[in-house]
């Protein structure tokens, strides 16, 4: 059974950058697509991007701009999310996922709360 | 970006009585392959949501049977058969078939 985990720090200053780490474990990271999502009371459920488990394409929601970055390590079985420039519209509670190609997450981290905040 | 839009927004239900949530697409969620491109996840309390249903009608692995998806194009619909307490949660769905992936605004199931 895949177990996720996300990990980073819990607050961040205003205009700083968002760091999170998710950590895959229990399954195979090959065949995959790894996704971002995060929660708020204002925006619900959004989709912020995903990586193919080679690192060799990823998707971005347009919605933040340039300010989004994702990655990842196989040798670790890690996948990361970067946000750059975050105000407080960004405070969130951040998931991680596993996908196919088109959707159907079958498995989500716990989630971590990141507040913006100074 | 192709917009969800679910209704209702809040849904009391009786245990043992059916239940049902629309969702409606901006855009046809019908692919050329002929699948449609919908899931439905139900977030239950205090946890991350799980998936329930994909491409439209497709139960996801060990989801109970009183749970079923349909619809094509842009309208769809999830149906719980017979409501049981464990079902309540926020339940929402998803078009995975054009980025950016996006979500309906959710649907809150809890008991009358």
């Amino acid at each position: 059974q895949v177990h996720l985990q996300e990990s980073g720090p819990g607050l961040v200053q205003p205009s700083e950058t968002l760091s999170l780490i998710c950590t895959v474990s229990g399954g195979s990271f090959s065949g995959y697509f790894w996704s971002w999502i995060r929660q708020s009371p204002g925006r619900g459920l959004e989709w912020l991007g995903n990586i193919d488990y080679s690192g060799g394409g990823t998707n971005y929601n347009p919605s933040l701009e340039s300010r989004v970055t994702i990655s990842v390590d196989t040798s670790k079985s890690q996948f990361y999310l970067t946000l750059t420039s975050v105000t407080a519209a960004d405070t969130a509670v951040y998931y991680c996922a596993r996908s196919f190609e088109r959707g159907l997450f079958d498995s989500w981290g716990q989630g971590t709360l990141v507040s913006v905040s100074s | 970006d192709i917009v969800m839009t679910q209704s209702p927004l809040s849904l009391p239900v009786t245990p043992g009585e059916p239940a049902s949530i629309s969702c409606r697409s901006s855009q046809s969620l019908l692919h050329n392959n002929g699948y449609n491109y919908v899931d439905w996840y139900l977030q239950k309390p205090g946890q991350s949501p799980q998936l329930l249903i994909y491409m439209g009608s497709h139960r996801a692995s060990g989801v109970p049977d009183r749970f079923s998806g349909g619809g094509s194009g842009t309208d769809f619909t999830l149906k719980i058969s017979r409501v049981e307490a464990e079902d309540v949660g926020v339940y929402y769905c998803m078009q995975p078939l054009q980025t950016p992936w996006t979500f309906g605004q959710g649907t809150t199931v809890d008991i009358k």
